[in-house]
C-alpha cells in the first residue's frame, strides 16, 4: 500500500512568488492535514481538509491557503512568499478526521526561499 | 488554548541505557488525544501512539513505555535498552477529541544514543 505521497520534495522559489505543493494521501484516506515545521516555530498546524471541505485551519495568514479534490488529493498554495516560509511542509492522512486510526506523514516538501 | 511542553531539548545517552522523554500539556478540554511521534534525520515523521484521556492504563510496546497520568497533565515516554536506532528526534502532541486533526505539538527531544 502506497505511502502520502508529498510532491515535489525540495523547492527553491524567491521573495514574492507563490507556490503550490501537492499531497497525495493513502489509498481510501479522505481526511488530510497540513503542517509546517521551522527551527524557530516547530511544528504547526496549518489546515485539515475532508470531503473536500476545509474543517480546521491553524494560526496563519491568509497567504496560506490549500484545497481538496474529488479524489481526496490536496493542495496548498502560498503567495507572496517571504523569507519566514522557509520550511519543511509535511502532509497526513487518515481515513476519516475523527478516525481512531492514526495520521500518516508523508516524507514533507521542503521550501527554501532565497 | 493548548500547550505541550517538552522541558528536555536534547538528551545524550550511550546504548543499552534506558531513556525517559517527559511532556507536559496543558488543556482546557475534558476529553483529548495525546500522542507520541518520531522524527528520524530522514525527516518524516512516524506515529508511535495515541492515547485518549478516559484511559489511563499505561501502555507498553517492546522497549516503549508511556506513562500517562492525568493528575499531573503528563504523557512520558521511555525507551527501554535504547539503541543506535532510536537516534531522533520525538514529538509529543495533544489534539481535540472531535476533530483530532488539529493537533498541537512540543517543541521535541532529540535523543541520541551512542553506541
Amino acid at each position: 500500500k502506497a505511502g502520502v505521497t508529498q510532491t515535489p520534495r525540495y523547492l527553491i522559489k524567491t521573495r514574492g512568488q507563490q507556490v503550490t505543493l501537492s499531497c497525495s494521501p493513502i489509498s481510501g484516506h479522505r481526511s488530510v492535514s497540513w503542517y509546517q515545521q521551522t527551527p524557530g516555530q516547530g511544528l504547526q498546524f496549518l489546515f485539515e481538509y475532508f470531503s473536500e471541505t476545509q474543517r480546521n485551519k491553524g494560526n496563519f495568514p491568509g497567504r496560506f491557503s490549500g484545497r481538496q479534490f474529488s479524489n481526496s488529493r490536496s493542495e496548498m498554495n502560498v503567495s507572496t512568499l517571504e523569507l519566514g516560509d522557509s520550511a519543511l511542509y509535511l502532509c497526513a492522512s487518515s481515513l476519516r478526521p475523527d478516525s481512531n486510526q492514526p495520521q500518516h506523514f508523508g516524507d514533507g516538501t521542503r521550501l527554501s526561499i532565497l | 488554548a493548548q500547550k505541550v511542553t517538552q522541558a528536555q531539548t536534547e538528551i545524550s545517552v550511550v546504548e543499552k541505557e534506558d531513556v525517559t522523554l517527559d511532556c507536559v500539556y496543558e488543556t482546557r478540554d475534558t476529553t483529548y488525544y495525546l500522542f507520541w511521534y518520531k522524527q528520524p534525520p530522514s525527516g518524516e515523521l512516524v506515529f508511535l501512539i495515541r492515547r485518549n484521556s478516559f484511559d489511563e492504563q499505561n501502555e507498553i510496546s517492546g522497549r516503549y513505555s508511556w506513562n500517562f497520568q492525568k493528575s499531573t497533565s503528563s504523557f512520558n515516554f521511555t525507551i527501554t535498552a535504547s539503541q543506535v536506532v532510536d537516534s531522533a528526534v520525538y514529538f509529543c502532541a495533544l489534539s481535540e477529541l472531535v476533530g483530532y486533526q488539529k493537533v498541537t505539538f512540543g517543541t521535541g527531544t532529540k535523543l541520541q544514543v551512542i553506541p
